[in-house]
């Protein structure tokens, strides 16, 4: 199975901040990795798919790169709804695998 | 839109068959644009994929549950259904079902607001 590692697995910042969410995976997954953000209680929402492309109504400042075994997620300027766990995804190999989640809590 | 809506117990006995049924809205089923899928996550926990369905029939299980998991397709009713048997307290989840777009390197969206499922005597 491909082993997707996130990192952080928690992260601590201020409304403002620049965030960077790192997804490595164990070997090479070309550019399907999607990005997910999670709130308690809540789906999943996809914010990303093939490692750039910003889904549809997902704000400008969630942008993500990438490609084959590194990637990432970044929140250009944190605002307060952004607080929540982020989730990889990788969608090149069976079985389809997640990441371990990275929770963005507040500083 | 396309909306997706899981039913099903919420308690289940140990080694007993866990059932879940995933209703689509806002779009036929019966599509080739769509595969159907099951996901879940047990409390506290990272997210795990189960498997998925074409209307057609054909399905994708995940390895680690194959052998304690059918997926089945509805298109008459517009759903597609889950059954997990032999269950353990592992299996205690929330349990999503996700229309994952029929294209390569395909994402999941949307998803189902999510069923937990205990398993409990």
């Amino acid at each position: 199975d491909i082993q997707l590692t996130q990192s952080p697995s928690f992260l601590s910042a201020s409304i403002g901040d620049r965030v960077t969410i790192t997804c490595r995976a164990s070997q090479g997954i070309s550019s399907y990795l999607a990005w997910y953000q999670q709130k308690p209680g809540k789906a999943p929402k996809l914010l990303i798919y093939a490692a750039s492309t910003l889904q549809s109504g997902v704000p400008s400042r969630f942008s993500g790169s990438g490609s084959g075994t590194e990637f990432t997620l970044t929140i250009s300027s944190l605002q307060p709804e952004d607080f929540a766990t982020y989730y990889c995804l990788q969608l090149n190999y069976y079985p389809l695998t997640f990441g371990g989640g990275t929770k963005v809590e507040i500083k | 839109q396309l909306q997706l809506q899981e039913s099903g117990p919420g308690l289940v006995k140990p080694s007993e068959t866990l059932s879940l049924t995933c209703v689509v809205s806002g779009g036929s089923i019966s599509t080739s644009s769509y595969l159907w899928g099951w996901i879940r996550q047990p409390a506290g926990k990272g997210l795990e994929c189960i498997g998925y369905i074409y209307y057609s029939g054909s399905t994708y299980k995940n390895p680690s549950l194959k052998s304690r998991v059918t997926i089945s397709v509805d298109t008459s009713k517009n759903q597609f259904s889950l059954k997990l048997s032999s269950v353990t307290a592992a299996d205690t989840a929330v349990y999503y079902c996700a229309a994952r777009i029929n294209v390569v390197g395909g994402w999941f969206d949307p998803w189902g607001q999510g069923t937990l499922v205990t398993v409990s005597s």
